[in-house]
């Protein structure tokens, strides 16, 4: 059964800081990992999407990597604002018709 | 274009009552899936539609938990009677397919349950 771990629960920096979230999965059988946002109170918010073939994806300041054999894959934050601050989730689909597995989320709190 | 719409947003019931959640996917999105939220938790599937056939409700507490979605599009999320445990966010989120395409979830609703 796929576990998905997110380590830290919770992580507060100064603006300006570069920061990394780590999430971790059991089973290297893996379709895709999505990286979301969620903010108090509102739905997920979709950041990054990276197929099982590749190695990294990147959108503006943030750049996420996998490493399947290892099973991890971290979010690299740079130069963090405090519009920043949210949790973010980390999600895992496995290979065959099994639905997205979520960690419990890492709850970034960016300091002005 | 549109993202997923979901009614209401807030919604707060006694033990026993029965409740009910709508959503709306992105247009021609085939695939349709509910997650219940617990605070401090990811997440879970409850049901996830193709078109509008079940593919996955084997985490859906059926005893009183139902969902639809007769016509392909919108669906609803029924619970009779809640209990103080179904306390959670609701979210709706739809894809283009199934597998493992990128999934768009709406706001969520928040239920508590009294």
């Amino acid at each position: 059964k796929q576990e998905v771990t997110q380590i830290p629960a919770a992580l507060s920096v100064p603006e300006g800081e570069n920061l990394v979230l780590n999430c971790s999965f059991t089973d290297s059988a893996i379709y895709n990992l999505q990286w979301f946002r969620q903010d108090p109170g509102k739905g997920l918010t979709s950041l990054l999407l990276i197929q099982s073939s590749q190695r990294e994806q990147t959108s503006g300041r943030l750049n996420a990597s996998l490493d399947k054999s290892s099973g991890r894959s971290t979010l690299y934050i740079a130069a963090s604002q405090p519009g920043d601050s949210a949790t973010y989730l980390c999600a895992v689909k496995p290979a065959g018709n099994t639905p997205l597995v979520f960690g419990k989320g890492t709850r970034l709190s960016v300091i002005a | 274009e549109a993202g997923v719409a979901q009614s209401p947003r807030y919604k707060i019931i006694e033990k026993r009552q029965s409740v009910a959640f709508w959503c709306n996917p992105i247009s021609g999105h085939a695939t349709l899936y509910w997650y219940q939220q617990i605070l401090g938790q990811g997440p879970k599937l409850l049901i996830q539609f193709q078109n509008n056939g079940v593919v996955d409700d084997s985490q859906l507490p059926k005893d009183r938990f139902s969902a639809e979605r007769l016509k392909g599009v919108d669906s609803t999320l029924k619970i009779q009677p809640a209990k103080l445990e179904d306390s959670a966010v609701y979210l709706c989120a739809s894809s283009s397919s199934v597998g493992g395409h990128e999934q768009y979830f709406g706001p969520g609703t928040r239920l508590t349950v009294t």
